[in-house]
């Protein structure tokens, strides 16, 4: 079975702090991780994939087979990074459904 | 490019009676999603339609049901509505399996009373 954990419903950090939002997965088979976010009356959307390997608006995220995580990061936090981010996760290969944590709300203090 | 479109954006439903949701997914995407974001639950998976086809359904009672039209377009059926069904219903949709990627919707909003 994906499961999908965002431990934080909530967290709040100050600009210019570094951010990182947790991800613990479970998956028996080899996963594909992605972070999906949402802004204020905006819809949900793709932020960043692990196979990409990318950053993306100063975000990267690693993905630990070993420890099962894919955590969220960023070194600068700015004001813009405010909003609610998911977690999710959907087999490798073949047709997966995509599974979502519950979501973590970031908000960034000036 | 027009996004994923829903209608309606809100729904006033009372228990018992039946909803329809529609879905219109992005121009040459075949797969659509279904999702149910109740409060504090975050996006449960509900169904997933591709080519017509329904790939996978999430852990939901058959009350909940859907197809998906030759056009890709699909809609949503909730019946014998209960209270707790009351939530932000989400449809997605990707440019096929595998992609991981998906455009959401605005939503639509079930209230039932």
């Amino acid at each position: 079975a994906q499961r999908v954990t965002q431990p934080e419903k909530l967290l709040s950090v100050f600009k210019g702090a570094p951010v990182e939002l947790k991800c613990n997965y479970s998956y028996s088979g080899s996963p594909e991780l992605f972070w999906y976010v949402q802004y204020s009356r905006q819809r949900l959307q793709l932020l960043l994939r692990h196979i990409s390997r990318e950053s993306i608006k100063g975000f990267t995220a690693d993905l630990n087979k070993g420890e099962t995580s894919f955590h969220l990061k960023k070194p600068f936090a700015q004001e813009e990074d405010s909003a609610m981010y998911y977690c999710a996760l959907s087999g490798f290969q073949g047709a997966q459904k995509l599974v979502f944590g519950q979501g973590t709300r970031l908000t960034i203090n000036p | 490019e027009a996004g994923v479109t829903q209608s309606p954006t809100h729904l006033i439903k009372t228990r018992g009676q039946q909803a329809t949701l529609r879905c219109s997914p992005i121009s040459g995407h075949t797969s659509v999603y279904w999702y149910q974001q109740a409060l504090g639950l975050g996006l449960q998976f509900l169904l997933w339609y591709d080519e017509g086809e329904e790939r996978n359904r999430g852990n939901f009672p058959p009350r909940f049901s859907g197809r998906q039209f030759p056009n890709y377009s699909s809609e949503l059926n909730v019946n014998a509505l209960e209270l707790e069904d009351s939530a932000l219903y989400l449809c997605a949709s990707s440019r096929g399996l595998n992609t991981g990627e998906l455009f959401f919707g605005e939503g639509s909003r079930l209230t039932v009373l």
